[in-house]
């Protein structure tokens, strides 16, 4: 069975700051698929970034970056030049190769201004 | 195109009615999968089906069943309701036709409650 475990239940940055956000995961599977997903108040699941365990280059999206650790079995999210628009929950999820998914706790994230 | 649907929004029911809930994917998408968000327990995975078979199944009783339709539309159905069952139920698409590689797309949520 797979976990995956977001150790910070909230978290709050000030704006153009950098935050990151943690996960950690336990799995036995070799190929795999890690995801970033962002829910605002809205509540609209909005995917932030994604990362294959096979590459070994962290996954970049404009603000946004990764450290996936595999053999830690870590992948952590960066905020960079943090906006109010990114106040929202933060979800670390796992997939495996065939299609299951496991999502952590979820962060709050808020941005002060 | 279009995003990921889901009807109705809101929902209303006592304890031991059914419901049932209804998700359109975007369109080209064969895989729909199904999520309860609940405060205390974060989001529990359902079920996933795939080009109308249930492909994955999470960790609920037996009342949480699905099913697709050959369009790719999913149906949800949640009977003898509990108070417990009180959730936003979230479906999301994706293509996947080799599992676990899309990324899913989600739709608004149906957010159902039990009194």
């Amino acid at each position: 069975a797979q976990t995956v475990t977001q150790s910070q239940p909230e978290m709050s940055v000030q704006e153009a700051e950098t935050v990151t956000l943690s996960c950690t995961y336990d799995t036995s599977e070799s190929n795999y698929y890690l995801f970033w997903y962002k829910q605002p108040p809205s509540r609209q699941m909005i995917l932030v970034i994604r990362q294959e365990a096979y590459k070994q280059q962290n996954a970049t999206e404009n603000r946004f970056s990764v450290n996936f650790q595999k053999a830690a079995k870590s992948f952590s999210l960066k905020i960079s030049d943090s906006q109010l628009g990114d106040t929202a929950m933060y979800f670390c999820a796992f997939t495996t190769n065939a299609g299951k998914s496991t999502f952590g706790d979820g962060t709050t994230l808020t941005v002060k201004p | 195109k279009a995003g990921v649907t889901q009807t109705p929004r809101y929902l209303i029911k006592t304890r031991g009615q059914q419901v049932t809930l209804s998700c359109s994917p975007i369109s080209g998408h064969r895989s729909v999968s199904w999520y309860q968000q609940t405060p205390g327990q974060g989001l529990q995975f359902l079920f996933e089906y795939f080009s109308e078979t249930q492909r994955n199944k999470g960790n609920f009783p037996g009342r949480f069943s699905g099913r697709q339709f050959s369009n790719s539309r999913s149906e949800m159905n949640v009977s003898t309701l509990e108070l417990g069952d009180s959730a936003l139920y979230l479906c999301a698409s994706s293509f996947a036709p080799q599992g676990g590689q899309e990324t899913q797309y989600f739709g608004p949520g149906t957010r159902l409650l039990v009194l």
